[in-house]
């Protein structure tokens, strides 16, 4: 089945550890974007890639990295810096047409909680 | 900057009335794209709506209907018949494509639906 996989769906921390998001899609999109999302705040963008091997940040990237080594895979690390880590993380695609905005295609997310 | 505002943050609603959910903008740019997103309790956003900021032209899907008045900068959605099926958050977002195709959405905070039966 076609889809992007985000896995852990659930995932407890302790504070001051790391822990890595993995997001895996075989929709060959070239685009990958992370979400955070937390209650009442809507969805803020974290980090998104364009293409391999290329990222930028986006509106809150302090205390989170990314990678894209291979165009299927675009994991995020939540690192101790990260004040706030609790949250429910979206990971999507987009299709790149051009000029053209297509839709995002979201994963089911992973929810971290740190204890 | 970009922003989105869905004022409503909770509507409740009995099966079968009418729900309109609010959206409003801000943008300077004159090309731009706008969206809508259902968000059940599962937790994935699924994808309902894309609109261009030149088609102003009301689009109706089944009970789904859609009113982009930029007049106003609003693209407001409304159900029609609701069901208890559709309880979920909705969000609706906004984007600019530019010449290096950094396509991103900015999201309302969303609005939570509640049916009831």
């Amino acid at each position: 089945d076609g889809g992007i996989t985000q896995s852990p769906k659930y995932l407890f921390r302790k504070e001051g550890q790391n822990v890595t998001l993995s997001c895996e899609q075989n929709l060959n999109h070239d685009a990958m974007y992370w979400y955070r999302q937390d209650p009442g705040q809507g969805l803020r963008l974290i980090y998104y890639s364009q293409i391999v091997n290329d990222f930028q940040k986006g509106d809150i990237a302090e205390g989170y990295s990314v990678s894209r080594e291979k165009k299927e895979s675009f994991p995020l690390t939540v690192t101790s810096a990260q004040k706030n880590p609790t949250a429910f993380y979206l990971c999507a695609t987009n299709l790149k047409r051009g000029l053209d905005t297509g839709e995002l295609f979201f994963g089911e997310g992973s929810r971290l909680t740190v204890l | 900057a970009q922003k989105v505002t869905q004022a409503q943050t909770e509507i409740s609603v009995v099966e079968k009335e009418d729900v309109t959910l609010d959206c409003v903008y801000e943008t300077r740019d004159t090309t731009y794209y706008l969206f809508w997103y259902k968000q059940p309790p599962s937790g994935e956003l699924v994808f309902l709506i894309r609109r261009n900021s030149f088609d102003e032209q009301n689009e109706i899907s089944g009970r789904y209907s859609w009113n982009f008045q930029k007049s106003t900068s609003s693209f407001n959605f409304t159900i029609t018949a609701s069901q208890v099926v559709d309880s979920a958050v909705y969000f609706c977002a906004l984007s600019e494509p530019n010449q290096g195709g950094s396509e991103k959405l900015v999201f309302g905070k969303g609005t939570k639906l509640t049916v009831n039966p």
